[in-house]
């Protein structure tokens, strides 16, 4: 069974430009979370995903950060414009079913893009 | 708003050490604790999920514990080898269903065993 694709793996940019990353989850799995995790610290989740639809972005900054998911399977989750602080590993990580019964909420995560923001 | 917290940040071991991890949280209605290893530049590997209503949870030389009305979880890792350096992380997950299954994590603890 093939995992959650990333890309880019790795991208550097200067402050106030754009970016966007992509993300293909694992195919059936209706649920798909973006991560951010900055450096030495564990990953805080951007937005939820249930198909198409948002579930949960409460800690997304949306005045520069934008996420989609059209047609329910890949997601683009862009920044603009970046600041030096979102210099992080972004993580997209996908489930088979949100909420339910226990064996469908196991998340299975992506290898991460990792963002330098000079 | 649950907070996680795992001390140490990082741990050093000679090869054969038991190694313990320690995950605390505030809030105790959880529905399940999850421990998760991340190698570097790499995304994160399930280890072992322990649900609310048990006390711990075995998978070959790693066992976890939860005590949830303490807000704690240990992970032990029986005859430390040097490929179990990485960093681990702990993560629960909270009660409330319309939020999904959102998983809070903690910082990690980074591991690293000395040949």
């Amino acid at each position: 069974e093939a995992g959650v694709a990333q890309s880019p793996r790795y991208k550097i940019i200067e402050k106030r430009q754009s970016v966007a990353f992509w993300c293909n989850p694992i195919s059936g799995h209706a649920t798909l979370y973006w991560y951010q995790q900055i450096l030495g610290q564990g990953p805080k989740l951007l937005i939820q995903f249930q198909n198409n639809g948002v579930v949960d972005d409460s800690q997304l900054p949306k005045d520069r950060f934008s996420a989609e998911r059209l047609k329910g399977v890949d997601s683009t989750l862009k920044i603009q414009p970046a600041k030096l602080e979102d210099s992080a590993v972004y993580l997209c990580a996908s489930s088979l079913f949100s909420g339910g019964a226990i064996s469908y909420n196991e998340q299975f995560f992506g290898p991460g893009t990792r963002l330098t923001v000079l | 708003k649950q907070e996680v917290t795992q001390i140490p940040a990082a741990l050093s071991v000679p090869e054969g050490e038991n190694l313990v991890l320690n995950c605390s949280f505030t809030d105790s209605a959880i529905y399940n604790l999850q421990w998760f290893r991340q190698d570097p530049g790499k995304g994160l590997t399930s280890l072992l999920l322990i649900q609310s209503s048990q006390r711990e949870q075995t998978s070959g030389r790693l066992n976890a514990s939860l005590d949830k009305s303490s807000g704690r979880s240990t992970l032990y890792i029986a005859a430390s080898q040097p490929g179990d350096s990485a960093t681990y992380l702990c993560a629960v997950r909270g009660m409330i269903k319309a939020a999904g299954n959102k998983l809070t994590f903690g910082g990690g603890t980074r591991v690293l065993v000395k040949p």
